[in-house]
């Protein structure tokens, strides 16, 4: 079965530090997200790809970058990470949004940074 | 700004039935979606409308107004394992998904 998959699931690191988030989908889906989601906020949209080499700012993008090398993979990069960024952090992928009915985005199982 | 406003929290008994309001403003108009999100899971997709009116799925259903910008989630015949998050969230002029910060529902016995 296809499927998005996060690693790792949890992680504690330290202010300063550069951390990567891997995301890996199967769905041969050409779009793909990064949200946060933090208590009292919706998710957050941080960076988002529509396909190899194509990448995007979503609205809370600072300190935070992707890079989009094939259709499977959309790493998450914390340049300096801050205790402001520690959140829940949630990857997901969709086949368009013009063909919504088939559910929209699937999510892989996020990704909890603990920045100390 | 684009905002979806949806309550807190809500809470209702096993066995009956609750409705979880969204409204929102956005920058046009492609579509609802309703998720559910247990604490500590992933969201998992519920419903899409796009048109107005009423979809039915089993114990849930969702509605639309576009006229209104005012969608709901229906849930019947409540069970403990409702107990969720519920994420109201809209497709803009863009294609791109506005997220409401979702209702929490608390089932209790």
């Amino acid at each position: 079965d296809a499927e998005i998959t996060q690693s790792p699931r949890h992680k504690i690191t330290e202010t300063g530090r550069q951390v990567t988030l891997a995301c890996h989908q199967t769905w041969n889906h050409n779009n793909m997200f990064w949200y946060r989601q933090d208590l009292g906020h919706g998710l957050r949209l941080i960076h988002y790809s529509y396909g190899v080499q194509d990448t995007n700012k979503g609205e809370v993008s600072d300190g935070y970058s992707v890079s989009r090398s094939n259709t499977e993979d959309l790493p998450l990069t914390l340049e300096s990470a801050a205790s402001s960024q520690t959140s829940v952090y949630f990857c997901a992928s969709s086949e368009s949004m013009e063909l919504a009915g088939d559910g929209g985005q699937f999510f892989g199982p996020g990704t909890r940074l603990t920045v100390l | 700004g684009q905002n979806i406003d949806q309550p807190t929290e809500m809470t209702a008994t096993e066995g009956a039935i609750v409705q979880i309001n969204c409204t929102y403003q956005t920058s046009g108009f492609n579509g609802l979606f309703w998720y559910q999100q247990h604490a500590g899971e992933a969201p998992t997709f519920l419903s899409y409308n796009v048109l107005d009116g009423l979809e039915e799925k089993g114990r849930f259903s969702s509605f639309l107004s576009r006229s209104k910008g005012y969608s709901y989630l229906l849930l019947k015949e409540l069970q403990m394992k409702d107990s969720a998050s519920y994420l109201c969230a809209v497709i803009d002029s863009n294609y791109q998904l506005i997220w409401g910060a979702g209702t929490k529902l608390i089932i209790k016995p």
